[in-house]
């Protein structure tokens, strides 16, 4: 099936620095991807969808200057924190649309942060 | 928009066959149901997808009725390895909601 990776697995840094993280399609083109953020024992919720070419949608209480979503290329989409603080500490997972309609996500690893 | 709903949780033990029904009674003609499994610290894994009937692959089964309301994920003679949240899914990416799941717990 089609593979996700994000990079990196996972980050510690301190208050008030900005993080990056990348998804990127291994094996696939993806023209959208998506912008999940998960806390201890609750589900998945929607960030934003990343469009190739375009801006980010981003959901309801999303902030978008503090969230920048790119989504450079064809493979790659970036989500970069600016300014962190430790209530951003969270797990972040990418995914990516495949099929016909897209009606099935491939999602990356995942990625840990915790802001000191 | 479809809603799902799932129970939150449910117990077994190793070698038993569990099933998991998701309700979507909001369901659209062109949505497809999909299922998805996810390990702690890990993203969602594809598991299974169908529209309509049966659907079986290595892993699992999915039986959709025939009015599309609601599916039920069969998991044959789990295994303590399929332990994990499991999540019912309907329709376009773009505006699907990930619902709370439901946590498989199976124990030996």
């Amino acid at each position: 099936g089609a593979v996700v990776s994000q990079h990196p697995s996972w980050v510690i840094c301190k208050s008030g620095t900005s993080v990056k993280i990348e998804c990127r399609s291994l094996d696939f083109q993806a023209t959208t991807m998506f912008w999940y953020r998960q806390f201890p024992k609750q589900s998945l919720m929607l960030m934003a969808t990343s469009n190739e070419g375009s801006k980010a949608t981003y959901e309801q209480g999303v902030e978008k200057d503090k969230f920048l979503i790119n989504h450079a290329s064809l493979t790659l989409s970036t989500l970069t924190v600016t300014s962190a603080h430790p209530e951003d500490s969270s797990f972040y997972i990418c995914s990516a649309p495949v099929g016909f309609r897209g009606e099935t996500q491939y999602f990356g690893p995942g990625t840990r942060l915790l802001v000191l | 928009l479809a809603k799902t709903t799932q129970p939150i949780s449910m117990d077994s033990y190793e070698g038993q066959e569990v099933n998991i029904t998701c309700s979507h009674n909001n369901i659209a003609t062109n949505d497809y149901i999909t299922w998805y499994q996810q390990f702690p610290s890990q993203g969602p894994r594809f598991i299974i997808q169908g529209y309509k009937t049966k659907v079986t692959n290595e892993v699992a089964s999915l039986f959709i009725p025939a009015d599309r309301k609601s599916s039920t994920l069969s998991l044959p003679r789990v295994s303590l390895s399929d332990t994990a949240v499991y999540y019912c899914l309907v329709g376009d990416p773009r505006d699907m909601r990930f619902g709370a799941g439901t946590r498989l717990t199976v124990k030996p």
